[in-house]
Parts: structure tokens; sequence; C-alpha cells
């Protein structure tokens, strides 16, 4: 099973600041690799798929890059809304696994 | 826009079987394309895949769970079901069901979730 790791496991940022977001994964994954968005009492939302394509009706300030083991969600500046815990996952290999989150919150 | 939403009991007691149904709407269970998934989430712990289901009843369930799954699909009433047997405290969790676009890639819509204790 592929292990995935991110960090930081908390990111404090200010509103209209840059958040930058690390997911590893143990091996190879390709670009098969997806970030969700999950607020308290939610499900998880779907932001970012195949690396670096975002998902339909995500804001252009999301984005993401990556390949093979390591990847980076970036929030060019974030917004109210943005303060959650944001999630990894690999589906290149099954069962796909998912990271343990970062939590993005209020500075 | 396709909804999803979970089922079924909050508490069920050691040993015996939980049972969860998700019900789909927007979209049919039928889909060629979609398969239809379980995932779980300890509280504190990170997301969990369980297993998934396609049209045909095709099932792939994760390797850690496999022993204690089943799933199934009901396209009568597009919904499809988790049973998870001999549960332990450890299984005590979050039970999100999502769809997955196609085979082999990621959860594009997900339910709400739905607490599920596992407590005498």
């Amino acid at each position: 099973e592929i292990v995935m790791t991110q960090s930081p496991a908390t990111l404090s940022v200010s509103p209209g600041e840059r958040a930058t977001l690390s997911c590893r994964a143990s091996q190879s994954v390709s670009t098969n690799l997806a970030w969700y968005q999950q607020k308290p009492g939610q499900a998880p939302r779907l932001l970012i798929y195949d690396s670096s394509t975002r998902a339909t009706n995500i804001p252009a300030r999301f984005s993401g890059s990556g390949s093979g083991t390591e990847f980076t969600l970036t929030i060019s500046s974030l917004q109210p809304e943005d303060f959650a815990v944001y999630h990894c996952h690999q589906f290149d290999k099954w069962p796909g696994t998912f990271g343990p989150g970062t939590k993005v919150d209020i500075k | 826009q396709v909804l999803l939403q979970e089922s079924g009991p909050a508490l069920v007691k050691p040993s015996q079987t939980l049972s969860l149904t998700c019900t789909v709407s927007g979209a049919s269970i039928s889909s060629e394309s979609s398969y239809w998934n379980w995932i779980r989430q300890p509280a504190g712990k990170r997301l969990e895949w369980i297993g998934r289901i396609s049209f045909t009843a095709s099932t792939n369930y994760n390797p850690s769970l496999r022993r204690r799954v089943t799933m199934s699909v009901d396209m009568s009433k597009n919904q499809f079901s988790l049973e998870l047997n001999s549960v332990t405290a450890a299984d005590t969790a979050i039970y999100f069901c999502a769809r997955e676009e196609f085979f082999g890639s990621y959860l594009i819509d997900w339910g709400q979730g739905t607490l599920v204790t596992v407590s005498s």
C-alpha cells in the first residue's frame, strides 16, 4: 500500500496570503493525485485531480503541481472560506490512499 | 448535480454487522463509467478507502477489510450498500459514500457522511 504524507500538519496563514501545502508518496504515483478540501462536519470536496487539473467550479486561486512522489497545492490568496483541512489522495494503485491532511487556519 | 446520501443505524453493537445504504440522485447508478465507493474516517485519522462497486456488481475491496466487507447495488432504487461484519470499536468512524468518475480515478462526488459508533 502506498503511504501518503503531508506537511505541515497545520499551516497558519493570514487572509490574502499565499499557502503552500506539500504531499509526498512512498512510491511514484505518476500524476494520479487528487486534492480535497474538507470543512468541519462536511464531506470532502474535490479541488484538483491528475495533479494539476482544477475540478469544476474551483476558483483559479487553487493550483496543483508535481509528479512522481512530490506534489504541491498552492492557494494564491487565501479567502475566509478557504480555512479548512486539505487531503491528498493517490489513485495510481489500488487501494487508493489518503494523506493525514493539512489544516489551514487563520493566523 | 449528483447528490449522494448515506443512511443506516448510528449505533452498532460489537461483533454485529454494520449496514449502510447510499441513495444517489442526479445520476444513474447504472452508468457504465462511474464506480460507487465507500470511504470512512475515524475521528482524528485519515480517510480510508473501503471499496468500490460497479453497476454490474463488480467489486474491489481494501485488502485490510476484504474478509469482512460486502457491497451490493440496487438499480431499481438507484442505491448501493455496504455491509461490514464482526465490527469492533475500531470500526467507529464517519462513513462516506462517493462516486468515482471512472475506474481507477478520483472521487468526484461525496455524500455528507454518517457517523457510526460501535458500542454495547
